[in-house]
């Protein structure tokens, strides 16, 4: 049972490029929304989180867009740089339980 | 800076085996939790410890038990291992259960394979 659907599945962009991750949920009492990114052999790492009652939140190249009415939030990778390819994985959750995390998108930047 | 460390790395098991995959850590939290990772699926959430002393079913508990020996280890075993099971596991550990910017810290997995 999916609580959190996470698209594309994969992703190509070329390098400068911006990457764009969205992530749909249907339980409105999710209140806490983070991302998290996975290199290979590696466990996953947050790398930004937000709450509903924000609809935007930016730390440095990476942006968390939420619209809560539509009950989706995205994440906005600008200039993308090789680096920053690897497997990205939303994320919500509800009260004090655990996180449920979407599919992951692996993502590729091309030099 | 070990943060949570995971035992062993890479394992073979037939079917039928038993075996305990071990995590460990040493940033003082006080939850831990287990997750298995399977090409499309995500990750999803096996048991978790939100405390030493307790534990609780994820979403995928069946074929699994659990034991939080202390505060730092939190221990996950299967007893007659499956194909099904064929998995990466991740540990991870966190402050609180559900806490607001609490993040979960993982460990780098156990890659699990069941012949």
């Amino acid at each position: 049972q999916q609580q959190v659907k996470q698209s594309p599945q994969s992703l190509i962009v070329q390098k400068g490029g911006i990457s764009i991750i969205n992530c749909a949920y249907e339980n409105t009492a999710f209140d806490y929304f983070p991302w998290y990114q996975q290199f290979p052999g590696k466990g996953p790492a947050l790398l930004i989180a937000i709450r509903p009652d924000v609809s935007e939140k930016k730390e440095g190249r990476f942006t968390i867009s939420f619209n809560k009415s539509a009950k989706q939030f995205s994440l906005h990778i600008m200039d993308s740089q090789p680096g920053d390819s690897a497997t990205y994985f939303c994320a919500a959750k509800t009260g004090r339980r655990a996180l449920t995390f979407g599919s992951g998108t692996r993502l590729q930047v091309q030099p | 800076n070990a943060g949570v460390t995971q035992t062993p790395k890479f394992q073979v098991l037939k079917t039928g085996q038993s075996m305990t995959l071990q995590c460990a850590q040493d940033m003082n939290h006080n939850s831990m939790y287990w997750y298995r990772q399977d090409p499309g699926m995500g990750l999803r959430l096996i048991y978790y410890s939100a405390s030493e002393g307790t534990t609780d079913k994820g979403e995928v508990p069946n074929g699994y038990n659990v034991s939080r020996l202390n505060k730092r280890e939190f221990s996950l075993r299967l007893e007659s291992a499956a194909p099904s099971q064929t998995s990466v596991y991740f540990c991870a550990s966190s402050d609180a259960v559900g806490a607001y910017n609490q993040p979960q810290h993982f460990g780098d997995g156990t890659r699990l394979s069941i012949l």
